[in-house]
């Protein structure tokens, strides 16, 4: 059975960082591509990376490029997003979820329960 | 990036009612259209893939269509477990993006 569990979240300051985890079970990093989601009340929700399951190819929204990388250890079944120069409107509920299939990017399933992060000062 | 609008915003309905809810995107998408059901304090749960494709486990009385711009999800029967947001979710060329939402509640 396919679970997700999402940990790391709290309240940092506007510039600072955090790093999000998602322990993962019930299938491989080699196998499905592992996505970030996150959701604010002012922005819905909103795609924010993605690692495809060659490990290498990374994908960013454009609110977060350059800011926030996405990164796995296989060897700890575990997905990251290491969060830089947060700032006020990343606050919001991420969600860490995988492809619904090894061959087609374009489902999240599942999903993990999420972690709250609120940037503020 | 792509934008997906979804109507109406808040949809109030009946146990037993036909509902039918509307996504559209400001471009061509072909089908790649899914469809998310969630609950308040929960994670989305995906209904429909591929535009018209049922996940696994979901009811038979979700169903979705459409292609191109346009696409709908019905549910032919409201059910009480039914009531919650619903999203719509585009993929193109690795950027993915969603809906507002569509809140279906209790009328």
């Amino acid at each position: 059975q396919v679970q997700l569990v999402e940990s790391g979240g709290g309240v940092v300051q506007p510039g600072g960082s955090l790093r999000l985890s998602c322990v993962a079970s019930g299938f491989s990093f080699y196998t499905y591509g592992v996505h970030w989601v996150r959701q604010s009340p002012g922005k819905g929700l909103e795609w924010v990376a993605y690692l495809r399951s060659d490990g290498y190819n990374r994908y960013y929204s454009d609110s977060v490029k350059g800011r926030f990388t996405i990164s796995a250890d296989s060897s700890k079944n575990t997905l990251y997003l290491q969060m830089n120069s947060l700032r006020p409107e990343d606050t919001g509920v991420y969600f860490c979820a995988k492809d619904q299939t090894p061959t087609v990017s374009s489902t999240f399933g599942p999903w993990g329960q999420g972690t709250l992060v609120t940037v503020s000062s | 990036d792509i934008q997906m609008t979804q109507s109406p915003s808040t949809l109030s309905a009946s146990v037993g009612d036909r509902v039918t809810l509307t996504c559209r995107a400001s471009q061509s998408i072909s089908r790649w259209l899914a469809w998310y059901q969630q609950k308040p304090g929960k994670a989305p749960k995906v209904l429909i893939y591929m535009a018209s494709n049922l996940e696994s486990g979901v009811p038979s009385r979700f169903s979705g269509s459409g292609s191109g711009t346009e696409f709908t999800l019905t549910i032919s029967s409201l059910q009480p477990d039914d009531f919650g947001t619903y999203y719509c979710q585009q993929y193109n060329s690795y950027r993915w993006t969603f809906g507002q939402g569509t809140k279906v509640e209790v009328k």
